[in-house]
């Protein structure tokens, strides 16, 4: 089973606000990637590490959102002006490599009012 | 497009009965995972599986990579299977493309 740790589990922000949200990988996994979900079941990803190294993130990412893993410190993706439409699970991944096998947290269920 | 295709989208079982859940997928595919995700969210690895038959339990995971194709098999349902099933593809570009999942219930 999955040791993978995120943080909070739900999160509710007004529009504009910023939402930040934490994930702490497998021990040993150095590299993280980071998924929005949204009630229609579709999955979009956001961005991966390997260690601190930004591997690949999608446009999206690069506007408002920011996201980083510090060595020692948990890894953590920002929101910095919410919008309704970022309403979603998002969800963490750990796995040894980036084409190896992925971990997921329980993700952090984001709500913009 | 539409990277990975999952069907049933929802299936209804009485508890006891059989379930095959297929993923077709369009791109060539340099890894394949099944997830089931609990209702609460966490989606849980039941399968990484590149290519051939792999067991677990009541669990049986079949995908025939060179025909872009992948089923789970769940013998004896029970009502505790209930939930989504997610087949993902990786494509070697670092993308992880999930499909809509299967939508399992199971009924005592």
């Amino acid at each position: 089973n999955s040791k993978v740790i995120q943080t909070p589990r739900y999160l509710v922000k007004g529009q504009g606000q910023k939402a930040k949200m934490r994930c702490i990988p497998e021990k040993g996994h150095p590299v993280v990637f980071w998924y929005q979900q949204n009630k229609n079941n579709e999955f979009k990803f956001l961005i991966n590490f390997q260690n601190q190294e930004v591997l690949q993130q999608i446009d999206m990412t690069e506007k408002r959102f920011s996201a980083e893993c510090p060595s020692n410190s948990p890894c953590s993706l920002e929101i910095q002006s919410s919008e309704a439409g970022d309403s979603a699970l998002y969800l963490c991944a750990s796995s040894l490599d980036r084409d190896a096998e992925q971990f997921f947290g329980p993700g952090t269920r984001l709500t913009v009012l | 497009g539409q990277q990975v295709q999952q069907s049933p989208a929802s299936l209804v079982l009485q508890e006891g009965e059989n379930a095959e859940l297929q993923c077709n997928f369009s791109s060539t595919a340099t890894r394949l995972q099944w997830f089931y995700q609990h209702p609460g969210g966490r989606l849980v690895s039941l399968f990484y599986n590149p290519s051939g038959t792999k067991h677990t339990g009541r669990l049986t995971s079949t995908t025939v990579t060179n025909e872009r194709r992948s089923s789970l098999h769940i013998s004896s349902s029970q009502t505790t299977d209930s939930g989504t099933y997610f087949c993902a593809i990786h494509t070697g570009y670092q993308n992880f493309y999930f499909g809509k999942g299967t939508s399992l219930t199971v009924i005592p």
